[in-house]
Protein backbone atom coordinates (compact mmCIF):
# COMPACT_ATOMS: atom_id res chain seq x y z
CA UNK A 1 0.00 0.00 0.00
CA UNK A 2 1.26 3.70 -1.00
CA UNK A 3 2.20 5.85 2.27
CA UNK A 4 0.05 8.48 0.42
CA UNK A 5 -2.83 7.60 -2.15
CA UNK A 6 -4.50 10.36 -4.21
CA UNK A 7 -6.77 9.59 -7.18
CA UNK A 8 -4.70 10.95 -10.07
CA UNK A 9 -7.66 12.24 -11.96
CA UNK A 10 -7.99 13.75 -14.27
CA UNK A 11 -11.04 16.21 -12.94
CA UNK A 12 -12.48 18.61 -15.76
CA UNK A 13 -14.40 21.00 -14.42
CA UNK A 14 -15.96 24.41 -15.61
CA UNK A 15 -15.04 27.63 -14.60
CA UNK A 16 -17.08 28.54 -10.89
CA UNK A 17 -17.22 24.62 -10.48
CA UNK A 18 -16.83 23.47 -6.80
CA UNK A 19 -14.04 20.69 -6.70
CA UNK A 20 -13.15 17.97 -3.94
CA UNK A 21 -10.09 16.27 -3.92
CA UNK A 22 -9.40 13.47 -1.21
CA UNK A 23 -5.85 11.66 -0.48
CA UNK A 24 -5.24 9.00 2.46
CA UNK A 25 -2.14 8.14 4.01
CA UNK A 26 -1.19 4.99 6.22
CA UNK A 27 1.00 6.05 8.75
CA UNK A 28 -1.11 6.83 12.00
CA UNK A 29 1.70 8.66 13.29
CA UNK A 30 1.95 11.56 10.55
CA UNK A 31 2.29 15.40 12.24
CA UNK A 32 1.72 17.48 9.51
CA UNK A 33 -0.08 17.63 6.37
CA UNK A 34 0.37 20.32 3.44
CA UNK A 35 -1.02 20.37 0.09
CA UNK A 36 1.56 21.48 -2.76
CA UNK A 37 0.50 23.05 -6.27
CA UNK A 38 2.64 21.58 -8.71
CA UNK A 39 2.02 23.19 -12.66
CA UNK A 40 2.85 21.70 -15.75
CA UNK A 41 7.10 21.27 -15.81
CA UNK A 42 7.07 23.43 -13.01
CA UNK A 43 8.39 22.71 -9.15
CA UNK A 44 6.11 22.23 -6.41
CA UNK A 45 4.96 25.02 -4.23
CA UNK A 46 3.07 25.12 -1.11
CA UNK A 47 -0.95 25.60 -1.22
CA UNK A 48 -2.23 25.56 2.46
CA UNK A 49 -0.93 23.48 5.57
CA UNK A 50 -3.68 21.24 7.03
CA UNK A 51 -4.59 21.71 10.60
CA UNK A 52 -7.05 19.10 12.55
CA UNK A 53 -9.47 22.17 13.08
CA UNK A 54 -9.54 22.46 9.18
CA UNK A 55 -8.58 25.57 7.60
CA UNK A 56 -9.57 27.71 4.65
CA UNK A 57 -7.67 30.15 2.27
CA UNK A 58 -9.80 32.00 0.00
CA UNK A 59 -11.49 29.68 -2.41
CA UNK A 60 -9.95 26.86 -0.39
CA UNK A 61 -10.13 24.55 2.34
CA UNK A 62 -8.48 21.67 3.66
CA UNK A 63 -9.67 19.48 6.22
CA UNK A 64 -8.34 16.56 8.04
CA UNK A 65 -9.67 13.51 10.06
CA UNK A 66 -6.80 11.93 11.68
CA UNK A 67 -9.23 8.54 12.94
CA UNK A 68 -9.89 8.02 9.02
CA UNK A 69 -6.22 8.91 7.96
CA UNK A 70 -8.20 11.36 5.24
CA UNK A 71 -7.17 14.59 3.91
CA UNK A 72 -9.05 16.87 1.66
CA UNK A 73 -9.35 19.81 -0.32
CA UNK A 74 -12.53 21.75 -1.71
CA UNK A 75 -11.86 24.50 -4.38
CA UNK A 76 -14.91 26.75 -4.74
CA UNK A 77 -15.68 28.91 -7.82
CA UNK A 78 -12.37 27.33 -9.73
CA UNK A 79 -10.58 29.54 -11.94
CA UNK A 80 -8.83 28.79 -15.22
CA UNK A 81 -5.39 29.41 -12.96
CA UNK A 82 -6.29 26.62 -10.79
CA UNK A 83 -5.37 24.20 -13.18
CA UNK A 84 -2.25 22.41 -12.02
CA UNK A 85 -1.57 18.95 -9.83
CA UNK A 86 -2.68 19.26 -6.39
CA UNK A 87 -0.22 17.00 -4.19
CA UNK A 88 -1.02 15.67 -0.66
CA UNK A 89 2.06 15.90 1.33
CA UNK A 90 2.09 13.93 5.43
CA UNK A 91 5.16 14.58 7.25
CA UNK A 92 6.39 12.21 10.24
CA UNK A 93 9.35 14.77 11.03
CA UNK A 94 10.14 18.09 10.54
CA UNK A 95 12.15 17.53 7.64
CA UNK A 96 11.02 14.23 5.55
CA UNK A 97 7.62 14.77 3.65
CA UNK A 98 5.90 12.02 1.95
CA UNK A 99 3.96 12.87 -1.13
CA UNK A 100 1.53 11.23 -4.01
CA UNK A 101 1.23 11.04 -6.71
CA UNK A 102 -0.41 14.45 -7.40
CA UNK A 103 -4.43 14.68 -8.77
CA UNK A 104 -4.38 16.16 -12.00
CA UNK A 105 -7.14 19.32 -12.26
CA UNK A 106 -8.41 21.31 -15.60
CA UNK A 107 -10.54 23.87 -15.53
CA UNK A 108 -12.30 24.59 -18.49
CA UNK A 109 -13.61 27.93 -19.96
CA UNK B 1 15.83 36.81 -6.89
CA UNK B 2 15.53 32.64 -7.31
CA UNK B 3 15.23 31.45 -3.60
CA UNK B 4 16.77 27.84 -4.90
CA UNK B 5 17.76 27.58 -8.17
CA UNK B 6 19.47 24.65 -9.78
CA UNK B 7 21.54 24.16 -12.69
CA UNK B 8 21.58 22.77 -15.11
CA UNK B 9 17.66 23.43 -15.69
CA UNK B 10 18.10 20.45 -18.78
CA UNK B 11 20.89 17.89 -18.89
CA UNK B 12 20.92 14.97 -21.72
CA UNK B 13 23.62 12.82 -21.31
CA UNK B 14 24.75 9.00 -22.35
CA UNK B 15 24.49 5.92 -20.21
CA UNK B 16 27.83 5.47 -18.19
CA UNK B 17 28.74 9.10 -18.24
CA UNK B 18 29.47 10.67 -14.46
CA UNK B 19 27.41 14.43 -13.88
CA UNK B 20 26.68 17.05 -11.87
CA UNK B 21 23.95 18.91 -10.64
CA UNK B 22 24.15 21.80 -8.27
CA UNK B 23 21.72 23.16 -6.30
CA UNK B 24 22.03 26.61 -4.09
CA UNK B 25 19.31 28.66 -1.82
CA UNK B 26 19.76 32.11 -0.63
CA UNK B 27 16.75 31.84 1.90
CA UNK B 28 19.25 31.30 4.90
CA UNK B 29 17.87 28.05 5.22
CA UNK B 30 19.89 25.36 7.43
CA UNK B 31 18.19 22.47 6.04
CA UNK B 32 18.27 21.16 2.07
CA UNK B 33 16.89 18.17 0.52
CA UNK B 34 17.21 15.92 -3.10
CA UNK B 35 14.17 14.63 -4.44
CA UNK B 36 13.28 12.34 -8.24
CA UNK B 37 10.27 12.98 -9.91
CA UNK B 38 10.10 10.04 -12.38
CA UNK B 39 8.11 10.12 -15.27
CA UNK B 40 4.62 8.46 -12.76
CA UNK B 41 5.13 11.76 -11.61
CA UNK B 42 5.61 10.81 -8.16
CA UNK B 43 8.13 12.76 -6.20
CA UNK B 44 10.58 11.20 -3.83
CA UNK B 45 12.65 11.89 -1.21
CA UNK B 46 16.61 11.51 -1.48
CA UNK B 47 18.67 13.19 0.45
CA UNK B 48 18.53 15.59 3.29
CA UNK B 49 21.67 17.76 4.99
CA UNK B 50 21.02 20.04 7.80
CA UNK B 51 24.21 22.53 7.96
CA UNK B 52 25.89 20.41 6.06
CA UNK B 53 25.29 17.61 7.61
CA UNK B 54 23.46 14.33 5.79
CA UNK B 55 20.06 13.49 7.52
CA UNK B 56 18.44 11.51 5.54
CA UNK B 57 19.73 8.99 3.01
CA UNK B 58 16.63 7.08 1.42
CA UNK B 59 17.97 3.94 -0.27
CA UNK B 60 19.65 5.38 -3.20
CA UNK B 61 21.74 3.44 -5.25
CA UNK B 62 25.55 4.48 -4.27
CA UNK B 63 26.11 5.83 -7.86
CA UNK B 64 24.24 8.94 -6.41
CA UNK B 65 26.40 11.29 -4.06
CA UNK B 66 25.44 14.47 -2.94
CA UNK B 67 27.68 16.73 -1.60
CA UNK B 68 27.40 20.14 0.63
CA UNK B 69 30.19 22.52 0.67
CA UNK B 70 28.06 25.19 3.06
CA UNK B 71 24.66 25.19 4.09
CA UNK B 72 23.77 27.40 1.02
CA UNK B 73 24.81 24.89 -1.19
CA UNK B 74 23.92 20.63 -1.88
CA UNK B 75 25.04 19.30 -5.44
CA UNK B 76 24.34 16.36 -6.14
CA UNK B 77 26.67 13.76 -8.56
CA UNK B 78 25.68 10.46 -10.25
CA UNK B 79 28.40 7.98 -11.61
CA UNK B 80 27.59 4.90 -14.19
CA UNK B 81 24.68 6.75 -15.26
CA UNK B 82 21.59 4.68 -16.39
CA UNK B 83 18.24 4.76 -18.28
CA UNK B 84 16.69 4.19 -15.12
CA UNK B 85 17.99 7.72 -14.00
CA UNK B 86 16.50 9.86 -16.64
CA UNK B 87 13.52 11.84 -14.38
CA UNK B 88 13.64 15.24 -13.35
CA UNK B 89 15.58 16.23 -9.88
CA UNK B 90 14.48 19.16 -7.36
CA UNK B 91 16.37 20.51 -4.70
CA UNK B 92 14.48 22.17 -1.81
CA UNK B 93 15.49 23.85 0.97
CA UNK B 94 13.71 24.80 4.73
CA UNK B 95 14.54 26.27 7.57
CA UNK B 96 15.56 23.77 9.45
CA UNK B 97 14.14 23.90 12.17
CA UNK B 98 11.98 21.31 14.48
CA UNK B 99 8.37 22.69 13.76
CA UNK B 100 7.04 19.13 11.32
CA UNK B 101 4.74 22.56 9.87
CA UNK B 102 7.82 23.88 8.06
CA UNK B 103 7.24 24.96 4.47
CA UNK B 104 10.34 23.64 2.04
CA UNK B 105 11.12 25.64 -1.37
CA UNK B 106 11.66 23.78 -4.47
CA UNK B 107 14.01 24.30 -6.89
CA UNK B 108 12.55 24.82 -10.55
CA UNK B 109 13.89 21.14 -11.27
CA UNK B 110 16.49 19.66 -13.56
CA UNK B 111 15.52 17.52 -16.42
CA UNK B 112 17.95 14.70 -16.79
CA UNK B 113 18.10 12.54 -20.21
CA UNK B 114 19.98 9.35 -20.05
CA UNK B 115 20.48 7.74 -23.40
Amino acid sequence: RKEVEQDPGPFNVPEGATVAFNCTYSNSASQSFFWYRQDCRKEPKLLMSVYSSGNEDGRFTAQLNRASQYISLLIRDSKLSDSATYLCVVSGSARQLTFGSGTQLTVLP
Amino acid sequence: DTAVSQTPKYLVTQMGNDKSIKCEQNLGHDTMYWYKQDSKKFLKIMFSYNNKELIINETVPNRFSPKSPDKAHLNLHINSLELGDSAVYFCASSRGGTESQETQYFGPGTRLLVL
